[in-house]
């Protein structure tokens, strides 16, 4: 099993739409991650946190330590949020990223 | 501000020669991590390395090495290359532990 699992693995949804993608991990952790990638390889980061809840803009990102999970959720989708989101994880004591298998979001005009 | 700059963008490699890749990190950033993306196997973490020392080593072949310089500039070599080496290499790079990573393009490996 792998240590950090993310769903769904394909999201499609029209513009306008709530997105929500979640993020579960079975390791102790420091820190985790979100992460934006689009088409050509380029990986932006959106978020850090290791406690409570962000907010970016239309992003939002969530973690909940006792369960071990995380959301990211998008408001009022466009289709310029069309890109695969990946979860990653500091492990606890290891400068050490591990990710998510990332979630594929397409947004339709 | 520069971001993290990873050279070449693309490389085109027969099997069993050898390949080095290079990544310039934001400045003052003294932390460069190295991963390997596949579509089989997603994102996977190669080394970290932290003031010239390498601090974390993934779960790769010895075919795989790094080293980083005073500079914070980083470098990965990958020797006697196999098909399966054909990936998107990406650095990170951050202030040290627990802070936020700032990525590079990639340098897109193909292995014929």
């Amino acid at each position: 099993k792998n240590e950090v699992e993310q769903s769904p693995q394909n999201l499609t949804a029209q513009e306008g739409e709530f997105i929500t993608i979640n993020c579960s991990y079975s390791v102790g952790i420091s820190a985790l991650h979100w992460l934006q990638q689009h088409p050509g390889g380029g990986i932006v980061s959106l978020f850090m946190l290791s406690s409570g809840k962000k907010k970016h803009g239309r992003l939002i990102a969530t973690i909940n330590i006792q369960e071990k999970h995380s959301s990211l959720h998008i408001t009022a989708s466009h289709p310029r949020d069309s890109a695969v989101y990946i979860c990653a994880v500091d492990r606890q004591g290891a400068q050490k990223l591990v990710f998510g298998q990332g979630t594929r979001l397409t947004i339709n005009p | 501000k520069a971001g993290v700059t990873q050279t070449p963008r693309y490389l085109i490699k027969t099997r069993g020669q050898q390949v080095t890749l290079s990544c310039s990190p934001i400045s003052g950033h003294r932390s460069v991590s190295w991963y390997q993306q596949t579509p089989g196997q997603g994102l996977q973490f190669l080394f970290e390395y932290f003031s010239e020392t390498q601090r974390n080593k993934g779960n790769f072949p010895g075919r795989f090495s790094g080293r980083q310089f005073s500079n914070s500039r980083s470098e990965m070599n990958v020797s006697t290359l196999e098909l399966g080496d054909s990936a998107l290499y990406l650095c990170a790079s951050s202030w040290g532990q627990v802070q936020g990573y700032t990525f590079g393009s990639g340098t897109r490996l193909t292995v014929v």
